[in-house]
């Protein structure tokens, strides 16, 4: 029973295209947050929801954009991929905003 | 600017020897909270410890044990008798709780330190 989950694991797309990363969490928590780690390994968040509501928005560019269905749900949806997108992406979910947040196994995006 | 700041980049360390993790935060707020993350080869974060800004009570879970000095802004973390598996790299995260900061409920990650034990 996984409690944070990503799919795809591994994406690998050309320049140009739309691609979407999909997360669920089955922790019951309320806040759900995407974060970018870059090749460096350096981890910054991007967007955080807290029961369908955004709450957190970096600045990323409009080509992300996040969508919550449902508190259990976030996902990332990228338009117009660039190179510099390649990196892997990590779905995390809390409950209120102090407590530790949970992991999912990420995602590998590769943009050629 | 950075908040959280892990100085050292890598350490390499043999089997059994033990290994601190240096991590220095910045915040102007009073309430915050401070973690470290391990993420091994295989990429998975997992979370080690949570602790928040009116606890400076150290704390020890096996060979794991955290040093949290609010005088000087730190909050290390010591490997002891290092193992094989321990080699990951390690990130120290801050989540400050004021809304004002524009911080609230981000973790905001030091650039991690890559600990190596070779046996």
């Amino acid at each position: 029973d996984t409690a944070v989950s990503q799919t795809p694991k591994y994406l690998v797309t050309q320049m140009g295209n739309d691609k979407s990363i999909k997360c669920e969490q089955n922790l019951g928590h309320d806040t759900m947050y995407w974060y970018k780690q870059d090749s460096k390994k350096f981890l910054k968040i991007m967007f955080s929801y807290n029961n369908k509501e955004l709450i957190i928005n970096e600045t990323v560019p409009n080509r992300f954009s996040p969508k919550s269905p449902d508190k259990a749900h976030l996902n990332l949806h990228i338009n117009s991929l660039e190179l510099g997108d390649s990196a892997v992406y990590f779905c995390a979910s809390s409950q209120p905003n102090r407590d530790e947040q949970y992991f999912g196994p990420g995602t590998r995006l590769t943009v050629t | 600017a950075q908040k959280v700041t892990q100085a050292q980049t890598e350490i390499s360390v043999v089997e059994k020897e033990d290994v601190t993790l240096d991590c220095v935060y910045e915040t102007r707020d009073t309430t915050y909270y401070l973690f470290w993350y391990k993420q091994p080869p295989s990429g998975e974060l997992v979370f080690l410890i949570r602790r928040n800004s009116f606890d400076e009570q150290n704390e020890i879970s096996g060979r794991y044990s955290w040093n949290f000095q609010k005088s000087t802004s730190s909050f290390n973390f010591t490997i002891t008798a290092s193992q094989v598996v321990d080699s990951a790299v390690y990130f120290c995260a801050l989540s400050e709780v004021t809304i004002q900061t524009d911080s609230w409920g981000k973790l905001q990650f030091g650039a991690g330190t890559q600990v190596v034990v070779t046996p």
